[in-house]
């Protein structure tokens, strides 16, 4: 069935430095690539998403890149501040089903 | 306009019961997915619902099941209860189209304690 595995699970970083999170799919009908922050508590949030007939893509201090050829996707944080404290999950969509990763957790350390 | 509202937000059942889930999607909206999360964990897909039809099933064991009523909202119901379906269960609205770009809106979730 589909599978999205995501690394690393837990990731310390020095606040101020960058983070990247990777993803691998396998189902090759997906097309979309959403990412989801998760606060302690609350509900997850889109905070980027990436469609397959694109390479990168960048909101301020996040970024996505994706490379369908080898089904693998990243996440990019520049400059992290201690809000950036919280459970990332990426996914992946084909049609009506979106798959999620079991998630990031990054240690912004002062 | 309100976002996707679940009900009830906490509940405790014992084993054996069985429990309802509901879930209103954003106005406008017309899928609906249920998600099972445990603590630590990625959400898992259960159902996605699209104009009152199952359109997708993840693999989850017949005591679940749902349903999406003509006004889009949706239930999800659980059977025979176990410890292990303790989890926060999550629903999520989008349009629903079917290009791929199922851009997922979350509510708040409904808890579940299995005594």
């Amino acid at each position: 069935g589909e599978n999205v595995e995501q690394h690393p699970s837990t990731l310390s970083v020095q606040e101020g430095d960058s983070a990247v999170i990777k993803c691998t799919y396998s189902d090759s009908a997906s097309n979309y690539f959403p990412w989801y922050k998760q606060e302690l508590g609350k509900r997850p949030q889109l905070i980027i998403d990436i469609r397959s007939n694109v390479g990168e893509k960048k909101d301020q201090r996040i970024a996505v890149t994706l490379n369908k050829t080898a089904k693998h996707f990243s996440l990019h944080i520049t400059e992290t501040q201690p809000e950036d404290s919280a459970v990332y999950f990426c996914a992946a969509s084909g049609g009506f089903k979106t798959i999620f990763g079991a998630g990031t957790r990054p240690f912004v350390k002062a | 306009d309100a976002g996707v509202t679940q009900s009830p937000t906490h509940l405790i059942k014992t084993r054996g019961q069985h429990v309802t889930l509901r879930c209103s999607p954003i106005s406008g909206h017309k899928s609906v997915s249920w998600y099972q999360q445990v603590l630590g964990q990625g959400p898992q897909f259960i159902f996605q619902y699209y104009e009152k039809e199952e359109r997708g099933r993840g693999n989850f064991p017949d005591r679940f099941s749902a349903r999406q009523f003509p006004n889009y909202s949706s239930e999800l119901n659980v059977n025979a209860l176990l410890l292990g379906d303790s989890a926060l269960y999550l629903c999520a609205s989008s349009l629903g189209t079917s290009s791929g770009a199922n851009v997922l809106t979350f509510g708040a979730g409904s808890r579940l304690t299995v005594l």
